[in-house]
């Protein structure tokens, strides 16, 4: 089973600021890695699949990067609806075996 | 509109069953894979199962392999969750989601979620 690290637990950071935060593959996912944003109460929506490629409607403040076992989510400029949990998820195996990291709150500093 | 909404919910002892349903509109659901995910109290989240458009591929976590069973009816735009032998670790909130493109991608589209609560 692949697993998914994510790091800090919880971040936190300043409206206007840069956040960023980090997902690691216990093996190697090519670009085979969504992120997705999760508000208290609500369903998970997906930002990011591919490992960089954003979401119908996402804003271009969210940005995804890195391939093989590390990646990374950038938001450039938070704005107060960003606090929330950023989950990472591989979509790697065949046949399919999802696997999500544990999240990473983003909460205001 | 887009849209994906679960229902069948609910309390059940250890042991019981349950089939949670949900409805699509708004996509040519035939077309597309579909997953559930399931999310207990205060945690994160956790694949359980996909079946892909024409129902030929189904795939489970390990974690409920045996006790739960995918379908689908392309015919109604719906897809169904039969979970058997429930546990109380089980207990979750379950949303259904579309995989965004073939058979291995993101999920774009998610219902609202419906509460599975496994308790004596």
């Amino acid at each position: 089973e692949i697993v998914l690290t994510q790091s800090p637990a919880t971040l936190s950071v300043s409206p206007g600021e840069r956040a960023t935060l980090s997902c690691r593959a216990s093996q190697s996912i090519s670009s085979s890695l969504a992120w997705y944003q999760q508000k208290p109460g609500q369903a998970p929506r997906l930002l990011i699949s591919g490992a960089s490629t954003r979401a119908t409607g996402i804003p271009a403040r969210f940005s995804g990067s890195g391939s093989g076992t590390e990646f990374t989510l950038t938001i450039s400029s938070l704005q107060s609806e960003d606090f929330a949990v950023y989950y990472c998820q591989q979509y790697h195996n065949w046949p399919p075996m999802y696997t999500f990291g544990q999240g990473t709150k983003l909460e205001i500093k | 509109e887009v849209q994906l909404v679960e229902s069948g919910g609910g309390l059940v002892k250890p042991g019981g069953s349950l089939r949670l349903s949900c409805a699509a509109s708004g996509f040519t659901f035939s077309r597309d894979s579909m997953n559930w995910v399931r999310q207990a109290p205060g945690k994160g989240l956790e694949w359980v199962a996909s079946i892909s458009s024409s129902s030929r591929h189904l795939y489970y976590a390990d974690s409920v392999k045996g006790r739960f069973t995918l379908s689908r009816d392309n015919a109604q735009n719906s897809l169904f969750l039969q979970m058997n032998s429930l546990r109380v670790e089980d207990t979750a909130v379950y949303y259904c989601a579309k995989t965004r493109d073939g058979y291995l991608d993101g999920f774009d589209i998610w219902g609202h979620g419906t509460m599975v609560t496994v308790s004596s």
